[in-house]
């Protein structure tokens, strides 16, 4: 079977650095991705880590260590419009994601 | 369309009525993946198609749940005698390919069933 863990909440202040992690358990390894969900909207795809190491979008940032089965979202300079839950995700063999139960980031001014 | 287009945007059923949800796919991408999320948590996978041939429906309840891709028609999802647990928001997404690992799937704005 496959699952992620991540935690449920995570509180930062504007500006400031935020690291949110993941951990996953999966039969098969096809990458991780990172989804951005705002309150009452749809999930939006953020980055995917294929391999290991780190992969920079502008303010944000994703890593992937495939022998740990452990990866996280790196989001620095954060702003108020930054505040949404972010859900980690994998895809499995037969080409369906399995996402995380999600971290609600609580950004505070 | 350059996005995937779900209606109605909000469903309210009583207890053993039936649902049905739509979904229009970016046009183009041959992949449909249904997902349930329950209050703001995780998603539920529930089926995937490829053009009108259903990939994967192995997170179905199939006694209340089926879905449909037909050719120039939006998908549908529909639930038969729903039940208060079925309130959720459905999700609708697509993709060009099948193959998900580093391949963006888009998501529609949800479908909120509200079951009372």
């Amino acid at each position: 079977g496959q699952s992620l863990e991540q935690p449920s909440e995570v509180t930062a202040v504007e500006g400031a650095i935020v690291q949110i992690n993941c951990t996953y358990q999966t039969s098969g390894f096809y990458g991780l991705s990172w989804y951005q969900q705002h309150d009452g909207g749809a999930p939006t795809f953020l980055s995917y880590n294929g391999l290991d190491g780190l992969e920079e979008t502008g303010r944000f940032s994703s890593f992937l260590s495939r022998s740990d089965s452990y990866g996280y979202l790196l989001l620095q300079e954060l702003q108020m419009k930054d505040s949404a839950s972010y859900f980690c995700a994998v895809p499995n063999r037969d080409d369906k994601i399995i996402f995380g139960k999600g971290t609600r980031l609580h950004i505070l001014p | 369309g350059e996005e995937v287009a779900q209606t109605p945007k909000h469903l309210v059923r009583g207890e053993g009525q039936k649902a049905k949800l739509y979904c229009a796919p970016i046009k183009g991408h041959s992949y449909v993946f249904w997902y349930q999320q329950v209050l703001k948590n995780e998603f539920k996978f529930l089926i995937s198609f490829q053009n009108e041939n259903v990939f994967d429906e192995t997170g179905m309840p199939k006694e209340r749940f089926s879905a449909k891709c037909l050719p120039n028609s939006p998908c549908s999802l529909e639930i038969q005698a729903t039940k208060l647990e079925d309130s959720a928001v459905y999700f609708c997404a697509s993709s060009q390919l099948g193959d998900t690992a580093g391949n963006t799937i888009y998501f529609g704005e949800g479908s909120w069933l509200t079951v009372v």
